[in-house]
């Protein structure tokens, strides 16, 4: 069974201090590890995906990289606005029709 | 470009009360699915569809049906409303490569 398990599960920043979070997976045949961002009241909204260890990909302040058995999430001087509740998945080759498993999710606060 | 919409984004049940979230995307997006998410137990698999006519059972499937006319629309229906299903519904549709597109969400509430 495909397992997620993100950390810390809470995380405050002040502005501008960089940092990263974690997410320890194990499946069976990796298809993709995917980052979401959750703001309160909204549905998860797709960041990244990562195939591949030593893959990494960055969008504004976020870079996400891979190794084989986690997934990082780095917060280069982060801002008010980057404040949400970050979540990690899986995409596993045994499971049918590629069903993600989601980890709980880091909850990010960034104080001005 | 609207995604996935869903519908209702809250409603109250009774007990034994049945009633159907509504989900459309306009992506042409063949898998739809549906996740509840609770404090503590993270998003959860209900029911997914690979196409018109093709669903099938995810992790917490008790209490749901689904059902997939056209390749737009997945509705989730709840049988008889339990306390236990309270909870938050997302529905969400799925591109070749595996992202997940989630709609707003719908709160649930029964009583």
């Amino acid at each position: 069974e495909d397992q997620v398990t993100q950390s810390p599960e809470a995380l405050r920043l002040q502005e501008g201090e960089s940092s990263s979070l974690n997410c320890s997976y194990t499946v069976s045949g990796l298809r993709g590890l995917f980052w979401y961002r959750q703001d309160p009241g909204k549905g998860p909204e797709f960041l990244f995906t990562l195939y591949s260890a030593g893959e990494e990909k960055e969008k504004e302040r976020l870079k996400a990289t891979l190794t084989k058995k986690e997934s990082f999430l780095h917060i280069t001087a982060p801002k008010p606005e980057d404040s949400a509740t970050y979540l990690c998945a899986v995409r596993g080759g045994g499971t049918s029709y590629g069903k993600l498993t989601f980890g709980q999710g880091t909850i990010l606060t960034v104080h001005p | 470009n609207a995604g996935v919409t869903q519908t209702p984004k809250f409603q109250v049940l009774k007990t034994g009360q049945s009633m159907t979230l509504q989900c459309a995307q306009d992506m042409n997006h063949e898998y739809m699915s549906w996740y509840r998410q609770d404090p503590g137990m993270g998003l959860r698999l209900i029911h997914y569809s690979v196409g018109a006519g093709i669903t099938d059972q995810g992790e917490v499937p008790n209490g749901y049906n689904v059902s997939r006319s056209t390749t737009e629309d997945f509705p989730l229906r709840l049988l008889s409303a339990a306390p236990s299903q309270t909870s938050v519904y997302f529905c969400a549709s799925r591109t070749g490569g595996g992202e997940l597109f989630f709609g707003e969400g719908s709160r649930l509430t029964v009583l």
